[in-house]
């Protein structure tokens, strides 16, 4: 069964640091990849995707991320973390099932926490 | 606005009580599905629908029913609910079924 990994469960960073959160999916076809965000109390927004086309995708409030085929991998990435980063992420890959549903599976969700 | 909203926001129920949540979008889109989120577990697809009368079962849709009568509404039924359905629901809606666009959330409690 199609599954999507977060091995970061929480990540607790400093202000101005860099951010990687990996996220690694075991499906073999065409995916379409997503990184959702999560703020505290609030409803998951869509920080980024891809498709197709250049691996490395920039997303908004400055995150990127980049797709290898060959790892099945999907890591989030962003060069100085601010405090209003902190927030839950999710890795998510988008199929399309044997009965034509198309679903997100989503990963279990990294919690990142940024001190001042 | 482009949104898709949710009610009710927070609901306390007993085991059994018939519920129904409410989603609604107003960006036409054709996909909608529900979700729900429990700690560690992300976010499972429960129900979905590709379009008006078109619903389908998602990973995890015992205890659960849908119906789409008009593009913009989904609303989620619990016919009689159990508290291990206590969780945290999302509607969402999507033009393609690819990227999806998210509701506020419903956080169900039940006693």
């Amino acid at each position: 069964a199609q599954s999507v990994s977060q091995h970061n469960h929480h990540v607790i960073l400093s202000e101005a640091a860099s951010l990687e959160l990996g996220c690694n999916y075991s499906y073999g076809g065409t995916v379409n990849l997503f990184w959702y965000v999560q703020y505290p109390g609030q409803h998951l927004q869509l920080l980024l995707k891809y498709f197709s086309g250049d691996p490395l995708v920039k997303g908004i409030k400055g995150f990127e991320a980049e797709f290898i085929k060959s790892k099945f991998s999907f890591n989030l990435r962003k060069p100085s973390v601010q405090w209003s980063d902190t927030a839950e992420y999710f890795c998510a890959v988008n199929v399309v099932r044997d009965t034509g549903r198309r679903a997100l599976t989503f990963g279990s969700g990294t919690r990142l926490q940024v001190q001042p | 606005e482009a949104q898709v909203t949710q009610n009710p926001r927070y609901l306390i129920t007993v085991t059994g009580k018939k519920l129904t949540v409410t989603c609604s979008q107003n960006m036409n889109h054709e996909y909608m599905s529900w979700y729900r989120q429990d700690p560690g577990l992300g976010l499972r697809q429960i129900y979905y629908s590709m379009n008006v009368e078109v619903t389908d079962k998602g990973d995890v849709p015992e205890g659960y029913k849908v119906s789409r009568k008009e593009k913009r509404n989904f609303p989620l039924i619990l016919e009689s609910p159990s508290p291990n359905q206590t969780s945290l629901y999302f509607c969402a809606s999507s033009p393609t079924g690819r990227e999806q666009y998210f509701g506020p959330g419903t956080r169900l409690t039940v006693t």
